[in-house]
């Protein structure tokens, strides 16, 4: 098993550039979310989804879109870059309502 | 607003010797966990903790839950420089939809174990 993906792994965009990143499970898991890190601020959840369809905002949503059209996928888009957007992204996802998250490899976006 | 805190932030400590780790919550929750990230890498889950006393253990790690004190302790025994890494504790607060799963981590402890 894979488990989570996530693409592009590094990504550097100017500000205003808009662009989506990826994340794939192959656990069949119902939850997925997106968190950010950032140095000192542990990881801050952006939006996340408990199906198919369903999606929600987190403690940091703006700037950022989401959709989950099926269970295996949940891309995070960011529509207009900004440099408060530079950040490491985890994509997670769990099996069930209290079960671990399992953590993707992240990706580590820079906005210049 | 659920507030996590973890203390300390930074612990530098020798092999052979034992620790502590802190979580404090602000809101009623009885589920926790915690996760370790080294440095550049990704998160992977060390305990779940979901209910009022418990304890897990894995090696010289052994983690407990509180929800009375909205208190989580993630105790080292005997550490080993293979220890060194990030820790992390989160808190579910609950969520929207029909779901809770929604969690707030701590800032995160980064524990060297010097030799």
């Amino acid at each position: 098993n894979a488990g989570v993906t996530q693409t592009p792994k590094f990504q550097v965009l100017k500000t205003g550039q808009s662009m989506t990143l990826q994340c794939a499970q192959d656990m069949n898991h119902e939850y997925m979310s997106w968190y950010r890190q950032d140095p000192g601020m542990g990881l801050r959840l952006i939006h996340y989804s408990v199906g198919a369809g369903i999606t929600d905002q987190g403690e940091v949503p703006n700037g950022y879109n989401v959709s989950r059209s099926t269970t295996e996928d949940f891309p995070l888009r960011l529509l207009s870059a900004a440099p408060s957007q530079t950040s490491v992204y985890f994509c997670a996802s769990s099996y069930s309502d209290g079960a671990p998250l399992h953590f993707g490899n992240g990706t580590r976006l820079t906005v210049t | 607003e659920l507030k996590v805190e973890q203390n300390p932030l930074f612990l530098s400590m020798q092999e052979g010797k034992n620790y502590t780790i802190y979580c404090n919550y602000s809101t009623t929750s009885d589920r926790l966990y915690w996760y370790r990230q080294d440095p550049g890498k990704s998160l992977e889950s060390l305990f779940v903790l979901l209910s009022n006393g418990a304890v897990k253990q894995e090696g010289r790690l052994m983690a407990s839950l509180d929800t009375k004190a909205r208190l989580s302790t993630l105790h080292i025994t005997a550490a080993v420089h293979d220890l060194s890494a990030t820790y992390f504790c989160a808190v579910d607060g609950g969520g929207s939809g029909g779901s809770n799963y929604k969690l707030t981590f701590g800032k995160g402890t980064l524990l060297t174990v010097n030799p």
